[in-house]
């Protein structure tokens, strides 16, 4: 069974930074893409970054381009995702997902963007 | 960026009934494309893939269809647990792009 945890959410005052962390099994890891994608409270979905399997390739959305940074572990199972200088508009639910076309989904992690 | 357009973006109906989702891609993106259903306070499931192909141990009352710019979800025989809100997303060209979803309402 596929399962991704993830963790590392919280409240952070603008221009702050968070990492956040995907814990997955149920799967072999280091052979698939692995993406992040948010969702801001009580809106739509929104893709944020994916990665290729041995983590030579990452992809963003224009909007966090040059203030987020997606990586992996394929030795400890693990997706990362540093948030540097963080806005408002950032505040969302951050959910971990496996594949390329994002397959499997975690529950989410909270970050709050406020003052 | 590719902009997916989705209609209705909400829809009451009833159970037992069929209902139809549109998702219209701004450019052609072949059959690259996904429904998701998200249900409230949970995380967004994968139901379709490559624009018809069902998710495996989604009921078959599901289905896709389409391709390039055009592109529909319908559910025949609606039960309890459909009413949710539903996403397309198009995976053919970076960034990849959500529909801004469509709520199923209960009529």
């Amino acid at each position: 069974e596929v399962q991704l945890v993830e963790s590392g959410g919280g409240l952070v005052q603008p221009g702050g930074s968070l990492r956040l962390s995907c814990a997955a099994s149920g799967f072999p890891f280091s052979s698939y893409w692995m993406s992040w994608v948010r969702q801001a409270p009580g809106k739509g979905l929104e893709w944020v970054a994916n990665i290729k399997p041995d983590g030579s390739e990452k992809n963003y959305v224009d909007s966090v381009k040059g203030r987020f940074t997606i990586s992996r572990d394929n030795a400890r199972n693990s997706l990362f995702l540093q948030l540097n200088s963080l806005r408002g508009e950032d505040t969302a639910l951050y959910y971990c997902a496996n594949g390329g076309h994002i397959d499997y989904w975690g529950q989410g992690t909270l970050v709050t963007v406020s003052s | 960026d590719i902009q997916m357009t989705q209609s209705p973006s909400s829809l009451s109906a009833s159970l037992g009934d069929r209902v139809t989702i549109s998702c219209r891609a701004s450019q052609g993106i072949r059959k690259d494309l996904g429904w998701f259903q998200q249900r409230p306070g949970k995380a967004p499931k994968r139901l379709i893939y490559a624009a018809s192909t069902l998710q495996s141990g989604v009921p078959s009352r599901f289905s896709g269809s389409g391709s390039e710019t055009e592109f529909t979800l319908t559910i025949t025989s609606l039960q309890p647990e459909d009413f949710a809100t539903y996403y397309c997303l198009q995976h053919n060209t970076y960034p990849y792009t959500f529909g801004q979803g469509t709520r199923l309402e209960i009529k």
